[in-house]
């Protein structure tokens, strides 16, 4: 998990709050991701990063806005949430996005539990 | 739909007891990954199995993969109370421009008691 922080671990916000995700990897790579992992439900990509530029963004609502100021970071600010977006919230990181024959192992992060009141 | 989907969605056994999830998927696959996930904790990758292997071993895991059936199996051997964690399987099929995507399953809960 060093290799992948994320913060805050855990965040309750009301729905007229802003707040922010940070995702930091030590790991040099080049790739980035935010997930979302609700109960009883499969992993849902949100959004994917390639060398700070993005390039997937997985039908997210706008109340949801990524930014990758350089390989290392990612963040997600929030604002204006539903308490459906209640969820634990994960980044992670891998070598490169893609490459011919596969995709490239991802590394995790704790996690940050996000609830919206 | 989602790509991968796990079996058992619950597993209950005892320490010392071997463990088989399986998982099926619908796409062709470059390769497929299982992940390891303590409670409220992120994800742990425990082992890629590329589509042209049949069977990976790794410590006291072992997985196979049938890509004829379209599915993959994870056998966790002599079991401890420290295996249990949600277990998932990802794909990485390609679906029109995301490639390179993982597809993860609803995941396998398994609990092993001392």
């Amino acid at each position: 998990e060093t290799g992948v922080t994320q913060t805050p671990r855990h965040l309750v916000m009301g729905m007229t709050n802003k707040k922010s995700l940070k995702c930091e990897q030590h790991l040099g790579h080049n790739a980035m991701y935010w997930y979302k992992q609700s109960a009883k439900k499969p992993l849902e990509l949100m959004f994917v990063y390639s060398l700070e530029e993005r390039v997937e963004n997985n039908s997210v609502p706008s109340r949801f806005s990524p930014e990758c100021p350089n390989s290392s970071h990612l963040f997600l600010h929030l604002h204006t949430l539903q308490p459906e977006d209640s969820a634990l919230y994960l980044c992670a990181s891998s070598q490169e996005v893609a490459r011919w024959g596969g995709t490239d192992t991802q590394y995790f992060g704790p996690g940050t539990r996000l609830t919206v009141l | 739909s989602q790509q991968g989907e796990e079996d058992p969605q619950a597993l209950s056994i005892q320490e010392g007891e071997n463990a088989t999830m399986n998982c099926s998927y619908k796409t062709s696959i470059n390769n497929l990954q299982w992940y390891r996930q303590n409670s409220g904790r992120g994800l742990v990758h425990l082992i890629l199995i590329r589509s042209n292997e049949r069977e990976k071993h790794s410590g006291r895991l072992r997985v196979t993969l049938d890509t004829s059936k379209k599915s993959s199996s994870l056998l966790i051997t002599a079991s401890r109370a420290a295996d249990t964690a949600s277990y998932f399987c990802a794909t990485d099929a390609r679906r029109g421009s995301t490639l390179g995507r993982l597809y993860f399953g609803r995941g396998t809960q398994l609990t092993v008691w001392p």
